[in-house]
């Protein structure tokens, strides 16, 4: 079975710019969720999405938003960027309810996103 | 919000040494994670822990959750130089309609040959 895969692994963006990051869940899985991680603070929560639904949001600005396609893939969406948006920027999916290890989360390679 | 305090932050051992580091939070978990994370690689699941008290092993790996759910270890036995990397724990919130892992700082090893 295919893992958690994101698009693309690198980007370099400048102040002000926006930027989209994709991620593809395993196949099967329906909730998608969104992290950053920075040397800094670590491990942070954004968001997570569950069909087609954000069903919980971190403490982040409105800059950072997402959505989730019928076929469970998601997109997140950073506008106006700022230097402090330089991250890893992770996702990760996980089985839905009912099924066996469905407490379980699985990462992808992450994006690493520079902004200049 | 929620804290996961994790230590130790840096570990430097001899290979064929054991291994030892712990989470603990003021918050009550109902599942805990351990996750391993290489250089330009996300995490990597561990070993989950689902109920207080429980002891699961994986390989040389063994990770308890703690009886008051507030806390987990996770044991390394017989290092070898391929363990190299940061582990973290993170726990997982009770509450429904809505997952969220809160991580800790991470504890980075270094294993010497």
């Amino acid at each position: 079975k295919a893992g958690v895969t994101q698009t693309p692994r690198y980007l370099i963006k400048t102040r002000g710019q926006q930027v989209t990051l994709s991620c593809s869940p395993i196949s099967g899985h329906r909730s998608v969720s969104w992290y950053q991680q920075t040397p800094g603070q670590g491990l942070q929560f954004l968001f997570e999405y569950f069909s087609e639904t954000q069903r919980n949001k971190g403490n982040f600005p409105g800059r950072f938003s997402g959505r989730q396609f019928s076929n469970s893939r998601s997109e997140m969406n950073v506008s106006t960027l700022e230097l402090g948006d330089s991250a890893l920027y992770l996702c990760a999916s996980r089985g839905t309810a009912g099924t066996s290890g469905n407490n379980e989360q699985f990462f992808g390679p992450g994006t690493r996103l520079t902004v200049l | 919000g929620q804290q996961l305090n994790q230590s130790p932050q840096s570990m430097f051992i001899q290979e064929g040494e054991d291994v030892s580091m712990n989470c603990t939070s003021s918050s009550i978990f109902n599942t805990w994670l351990w996750y391993k994370q290489e250089p330009g690689e996300g995490p990597v699941l561990l070993i989950a822990l689902y109920k207080a008290g429980e002891l699961t092993s994986n390989g040389r790996l063994t990770a308890q959750f703690g009886i008051t759910r507030k806390d987990s270890f996770l044991n390394i036995s017989a290092s070898i130089p391929s363990d190299v990397g940061i582990y973290f724990c993170a726990g997982q919130s009770l509450g429904a309609g809505s997952y969220q892992l809160t991580f800790g700082k991470g504890t980075k090893l270094s294993v010497i040959p």
